[in-house]
């Protein structure tokens, strides 16, 4: 069974930094791109950031480009964000997720809330 | 960035009715790279139809997708119970890979 579990969310103040970090199983994790997508309180699905298959490119949604780093470990099957200069606008719930075929999610977490507030 | 406008963006439907969501692109976008995801009140989205047509794993056959170029459309051919969630539209096409806003489908 395939399971993405993320950790590391929590309130946090603008400015300050928070890793998350999403465990993969179930799947031959190196086989799959991943990526993080987020979602705002009441509000709709939004791309984060993308990652290949051994994390030689990285994609980024303009809004976090020089904020946010995607990476990964393949021998720990794991998924990682750090976000940096943290702002209000960033708080959501963060969904790990596998990326397949043509740029489709297939397996999503069950998310991870990250509060950016003084 | 591709803009993908969704409509409706509310259904109230009928159990065993039809209903029809409607997805179109800002620009063309191969069929391939269109996708559909269904997310339940309180739970993360799952994966339904991927690149226009093609149903996910365990998907019932109930659920369909069709369309090319700008315009594309996501139909539940009998609506059930369990089938009330917000469902979003999402392309591959182009980095960044951008979402519908969401139809809501409720009961009546």
């Amino acid at each position: 069974e395939v399971q993405l579990v993320e950790s590391g969310g929590g309130l946090v103040q603008p400015g300050r930094s928070l890793k998350l970090s999403c465990a993969a199983s179930g799947f031959t994790f190196s086989d799959y791109y991943m990526a993080w997508v987020r979602q705002a309180p009441t509000k709709g699905l939004e791309w984060v950031a993308s990652i290949s298959y051994d994390g030689g490119s990285t994609y980024y949604r303009d809004s976090v480009k020089g904020r946010f780093t995607i990476s990964r470990d393949n021998a720990k099957s794991s998924l990682y964000l750090q976000m940096d200069s943290l702002r209000s606008e960033d708080t959501a719930t963060y969904y790990c997720t596998s990326e397949d075929g043509p740029y489709y999610f297939d397996y999503w977490g069950q998310g991870v809330m990250v509060t950016v507030s003084s | 960035a591709i803009v993908l406008n969704q409509s409706p963006s509310s259904i109230i439907a009928s159990q065993g009715e039809k209903v029809t969501i409607t997805c179109r692109a800002s620009s063309s976008i191969s069929s391939n790279y269109l996708h559909w995801y269904q997310q339940k009140p309180g739970a993360f989205p799952k994966l339904v139809i991927y690149s226009t047509s093609y149903r996910a794993s365990g998907v019932p056959s109930r659920f369909s997708g069709s369309g090319s170029g700008t315009s594309y459309s996501f139909t539940i051919s009998r609506v059930e119970a369990e089938d009330v969630a917000t469902y979003y539209c999402q392309q591959g096409s182009s980095n960044p890979y951008t979402f519908g806003a969401g139809t809501k489908l409720e009961l009546k």
